[in-house]
């Protein structure tokens, strides 16, 4: 079975600039999650997808951000446009059922640097 | 006060002894517990949850609760190099669908 798979897996881009992350879960899982790490800091929750839909965008930083699951495949993440402050590692998880940590599946993750 | 509290180390343990790592957390709502192992330049990967009182053990690993005093602790028995990592302590509250994440404690284990 293929894991969760992210790309690009490194990106450094000028501020200002936008960025597209990409995820492709495992396949048949409904759950897919994005989170981020800045550096020296904890990880933390983005938004929860259902298939194609929104469950949880709580955690979303502000509306330079903006996912989409179309068709409840793949998900995209954009930053439009990039601050510095975008800068960490962006981590996508999926997993079957809804019971959160329970089978997460974790990508390797894009390194966003914005300069 | 953050919400999940870890030591960020580096701890560092001798090749065969039990390395011990602890977590705190602040909502009394949180339900269930998660340890997660990061090697450097790598993805987080479950080792273990726990969600009711005492002790749950698999391998050398083993998961303690204690919800009264509001912490989380892993237990790593005879030590192997490939063990150092980071580990992270991630709590879900109140079944909300998102993990609330500590900053994560490097485990150092010397041969």
């Amino acid at each position: 079975e293929a894991g969760v798979t992210q790309f690009p897996s490194h990106s450094v881009i000028e501020k200002g600039q936008t960025v597209t992350l990409r995820c492709d879960p495992i396949s048949g899982h409904d759950n897919l999650y994005w989170y981020r790490r800045v550096m020296g800091k904890e990880i933390k929750f983005l938004l929860h997808f259902v298939k194609e839909s929104k469950q949880d965008e709580s955690g979303m930083p502000n509306n330079r951000f903006l996912a989409e699951r179309t068709g409840g495949t793949y998900s995209t993440l954009k930053v439009q446009p990039a601050e510095l402050e975008d800068s960490g590692v962006y981590f996508c998880a999926s997993s079957p059922g809804a019971a959160a940590g329970y089978g997460y599946t974790f990508g390797s993750g894009t390194r966003l640097t914005v300069v | 006060q953050k919400e999940v509290e870890q030591n960020s180390g580096p701890l560092s343990v001798p090749e065969g002894a039990i390395a011990s790592l602890n977590c705190t957390y602040s909502d009394r709502g949180s339900q269930s517990f998660f340890w997660y192992r990061q090697y450097s330049g790598k993805s987080p990967e479950l080792i273990m949850f726990i969600y009711s009182n005492g002790d749950k053990e698999d391998g050398r690993f083993t998961a303690q609760l204690n919800k009264a005093s509001q912490y989380v602790s892993l237990l790593i028995r005879d030590s192997q190099p490939s063990d150092s990592a980071t580990y992270l302590c991630a709590v879900n509250v109140d079944s909300n669908y998102q993990l609330i994440w500590g900053a994560g404690t490097k485990l150092i284990i010397k041969p």
